[in-house]
């Protein structure tokens, strides 16, 4: 079965830190681009950031509001993906989604396929 | 704000037919995607690009692209694709990924 699992969320004061975590199976994980997908309470959907494959260079990019303060990174041999958050402020609270991102294209139009989503780890940031 | 405009809240009657927008200048260079997100639910993928529907998604549910909106259709909806409605795209930048703000799609 496929699937994506995270953890690590929790309540946390501003300023602190947090390392959530996310798992997969059943894909072949060493070949995904692996996103991290965010949601604020009662808010839409935003993207936080992405690590590519190794094959693709492992390298990654943010979103501005988390840039310099988030860092992805991965471990291929355990199928894990990791969003350390540091400098938490309080409008970082959101359900923190993984996702597999599929880089694709048709008639030289690039687009990306967020196929596999785990259920979500909530982080809350307040005093 | 968001770089990918969607109307707010759109409502259609049982088995009729519905279009939900995405507008953005990213649009005429990137295709959307698009996902439908259910209450206490993760997003579901359920149309890409130009023509990819995922396995396991009905194909009442189609996308198209025209200058700098994009759009996904029902066509005859049923009352479980009552949901939430994001469109995504690469950014201007074509490093990131931007949501559209959502709509919510009432089925009458």
């Amino acid at each position: 079965e496929v699937e994506l699992v995270e953890s690590g969320g929790g309540l946390v004061k501003p300023g602190g830190s947090l390392r959530l975590s996310c798992e997969g199976s059943g894909f072949l994980f060493s070949n995904a681009w692996m996103s991290w997908v965010r949601q604020a309470p009662g808010k839409g959907l935003e993207w936080v950031g992405r690590i590519k494959s190794k094959t693709d260079g492992e390298t990654t990019d943010y979103a501005a509001p988390v840039m310099g303060r988030f860092a992805i990174s991965r471990d291929d041999s355990k199928k894990m993906v990791y969003l350390q958050m540091n400098s938490l402020k309080i409008e970082d609270t959101a359900m923190y989604y993984c996702t597999t991102e599929k880089a694709l294209r048709f008639l030289d139009r690039l687009y990306d396929a967020f196929d596999i989503w785990g259920q979500g780890t909530m982080v809350t940031v307040s005093s | 704000s968001s770089e990918l405009t969607q109307d707010p809240a759109v409502s259609v009657a049982l088995g009729q037919t519905v279009r939900i927008t995405c507008q953005g200048d990213s649009l005429r260079t990137y295709y959307a995607s698009w996902y439908q997100q259910k209450p206490g639910q993760a997003p579901l993928l359920v149309f890409s690009g130009q023509n990819n529907r995922p396995s396991g998604i009905p194909d009442r549910f189609s996308g198209s692209s025209s200058g700098n909106t994009a759009s996904l259709t029902i066509t005859g909806p049923q009352a479980e694709d009552e949901a939430d409605y994001y469109c995504s795209s690469r950014d201007s930048s074509g490093d990131h990924v931007v949501f559209g703000g959502g709509t919510k799609l009432t089925v009458l």
